[in-house]
């Protein structure tokens, strides 16, 4: 059965601190990784990732995958409170044509603090 | 552009009646797909629409769920009849055809059965 693992489960920082949010994955059929921000209600879409090895970067965020090692990790440098949320990875694997099935881990809440 | 939307936002019935949940993709959207999580646990696939028909139903967890999209616009998740163990967040998400299209997220309906 297709398996998502994130880690930690949850975690308290500091504003000004740097996190790194981990997802490993055993999933038939890898399509690619995505990383989703949950803050009150709806998910909302971080970054793709295909290729083993590139960064994917936006502002404070970067994220990257290693395909030999099933994983990727999540990056937030300088952490602002407005980082608080739960952080979702998910992998979507190929299916009939080009039709998409996500698998989630369980996320990872993170909390920044003043 | 506006997102996806879910009505209602909350829903508290008692077990053994009915509820219908909606769904309402961004326009142009011709993949819709049905996701809940259970508390305590990860976000799981329940199906997935291709305009009305249905492409994957493999996570619908019983034929107490009926799902449709009439007309290949809105959708709605008929629950009937409810039981204890269907309470959680029931999110819809709708993403454009073609390869490596991200998926994005409405606010979900929390289901609560008492």
């Amino acid at each position: 059965e297709d398996k998502v693992v994130q880690s930690p489960l949850s975690l308290v920082v500091h504003e000004g601190d740097t996190v790194t949010l981990n997802c490993s994955y055993e999933v038939t059929n890898f399509r690619s990784l995505l990383w989703y921000k949950q803050e009150k209600k709806a998910p909302t879409f971080l970054f793709m990732l295909t290729s083993s090895g590139i960064e994917k970067k936006s502002g404070r965020l970067s994220s990257i995958l290693d395909k030999k090692e099933l994983s990727s990790i999540l990056n937030i440098t300088a952490t602002q409170t407005g980082d608080s949320a739960i952080y979702l990875c998910a992998v979507d694997r190929r299916g009939t044509g080009t039709a998409s099935k996500l698998t989630f881990g369980t996320g990872t809440r993170l909390q920044v603090t003043l | 552009e506006a997102g996806v939307t879910q009505f209602p936002s909350h829903s508290v019935i008692e077990k053994g009646q009915t509820v219908t949940l909606r769904c309402d993709p961004i326009s142009g959207h011709d993949n819709l797909y049905w996701y809940r999580r259970v508390m305590g646990k990860e976000i799981k696939f329940l199906l997935h629409f291709v305009k009305e028909s249905k492409q994957d139903e493999s996570g619908m967890p019983n034929n107490r769920f009926l799902a449709e999209r009439t007309g290949g616009t809105y959708s709605t998740l008929k629950v009937q009849p409810a039981e204890l163990e269907d309470s959680g967040v029931y999110f819809c998400a709708s993403s454009q055809v073609g390869l490596y299209r991200r998926q994005y997220f409405g606010p979900g309906t929390r289901l609560t059965v008492t």
